[in-house]
This record gives structure tokens, C-alpha cells and sequence, in this order.
């Protein structure tokens, strides 16, 4: 598969707990933040983003926190279900520098067992 | 509404050889991006479009790449000549507004 020689840090959970999957990014000047869910032979479909003037923002069963202090970003599933696994990735831009380019991180492996 | 579509999604190719990656955005969609995941790496991004315009180009590794969007609609990545370390998955993404970025399912190229 594409991940081939790509070794994802993985997190397996049961089906109905929750999710945390943390990502750091690098620049301190990125103000906008992306989660991206990756399955099998598709390309990153968006899930939720945030900008960086706000700490916290709610989808549907999903949570992304921001903590530009340590330079951390997270992604909340709750009541995670088989549908839910793939890569996960989070990516990072800075629009106010005038630059739409997308840093992506490497990506979390989230497996959902039953 | 259709998403962002590639063609085609797996070529086989041998170095030297010369192959054009074609990518057709969400209708309307001003901005288009490729983006590259070669082997081990992570997903990095070549150049950006808006509309027939190259915005930002700073991510293509070398003069063997050429992209092109005549028109402003579809846009097309040319490898010329194809080397071994140009193995990997091209991602295509367009947008309308800049802030949310829609990716195709990406072009598996592989080299050999």
C-alpha cells in the first residue's frame, strides 16, 4: 500500500472509546491548522481545521485543540467506530505570509478493533 | 458536486521515460495544488495555481518537473526524464477560498 517504508506511529483503540491523536508542528508563524483523514488507495479528505486565533473547535464527534505555546495541535474522536480507521495527518499553512503551501505531518495510524 | 479527479491512478514507467500526470479540479475552483508523497516520506507540496497563474512553484524539486494549467481548468505535471527517487503518489487539491483544500485520490507513479 502507499504507506509501504513509511512507519506510522499507530493507535489502536476499541470500537466506543475515544481517540487522541496529537501532532507538533513546527512554524511558529502558521496561524492556520488542518486534521486530514487518509484511507486506503483515497487521497486526505479534510475533516476539521482551526485557525490560530482560537484554542479549540467542535465537529461532529471529532475535537481539535490548539496549544500554540508548545506548538501542539490534537484531534479528538469521540465514541470511535470501524469507519474511523485510516491515517490520520495534520498540516499546518501560514495565510497571513501570503502562502496557501500545506506542511503535513507524518501521519498517525488509527486502527479500531471490536 | 464531483471532486478533484487525477488520471491515471497507477503508471508504471522506466527511467528515462517521460510521463504527464493530469489532475481536473472542483468546478469553479480558482486554486489548485500538487502536493508528492514519495517513498518513506511525508506528503509535501510542489506547487500552487491560481487559476492559469503559478502562485508559488517553490516545492518542485527540479527542472525535470513542469506544470502546467492552460486555461486555468485542468492542469497537467510533466516528469521528463522519470528517475528512480520521482517513485511515489502525487496528490492533486483544489480550493475556492484558500482555506480548505480538497485532494483528489492521487496518481501512484512508479519508476523503474
Amino acid at each position: 500500500g502507499e504507506s509501504v517504508g513509511l512507519h506510522l506511529p499507530t493507535l489502536s483503540v476499541q470500537e466506543g472509546d475515544n481517540s487522541i491523536i496529537n501532532c507538533a508542528y513546527s512554524n511558529s508563524a502558521s496561524d492556520y491548522f488542518i486534521w486530514y483523514k487518509q484511507e486506503s488507495g483515497k487521497g486526505p479528505q479534510f475533516i476539521i481545521d482551526i485557525r490560530s486565533n482560537m484554542d479549540k473547535r467542535q465537529g461532529q464527534r471529532v475535537t481539535v485543540l490548539l496549544n500554540k505555546t508548545v506548538k501542539h495541535l490534537s484531534l479528538q474522536i469521540a465514541a470511535t467506530q470501524p469507519g474511523d480507521s485510516a491515517v490520520y495527518f495534520c498540516a499546518e499553512t501560514s495565510l497571513s505570509y501570503n502562502t496557501d503551501k500545506l506542511i503535513f505531518g507524518t501521519g498517525t495510524r488509527l486502527q479500531v478493533f471490536p | 458536486e464531483a471532486g478533484v479527479t487525477q488520471f491515471p491512478s497507477h503508471s508504471v514507467i522506466e527511467k528515462g521515460q517521460t510521463v504527464t500526470l493530469r489532475c481536473d479540479p472542483i468546478s469553479g475552483h480558482d486554486n489548485l495544488y500538487w502536493y508528492r508523497r514519495v517513498m518513506g516520506k511525508e506528503i509535501k507540496f510542489l506547487l500552487h495555481f491560481v487559476k492559469e497563474s503559478k502562485q508559488d512553484e517553490s516545492g518542485m524539486p527540479n527542472n525535470r518537473f513542469l506544470a502546467e494549467r492552460t486555461g486555468g481548468t485542468y492542469s497537467t505535471l510533466k516528469v521528463q526524464p522519470a528517475e528512480l527517487e520521482d517513485s511515489g503518489v502525487y496528490f492533486c487539491a483544489s480550493s475556492q477560498d484558500r482555506w480548505q483544500q480538497f485532494f483528489g485520490p492521487g496518481t501512484r507513479l512508479t519508476v523503474l
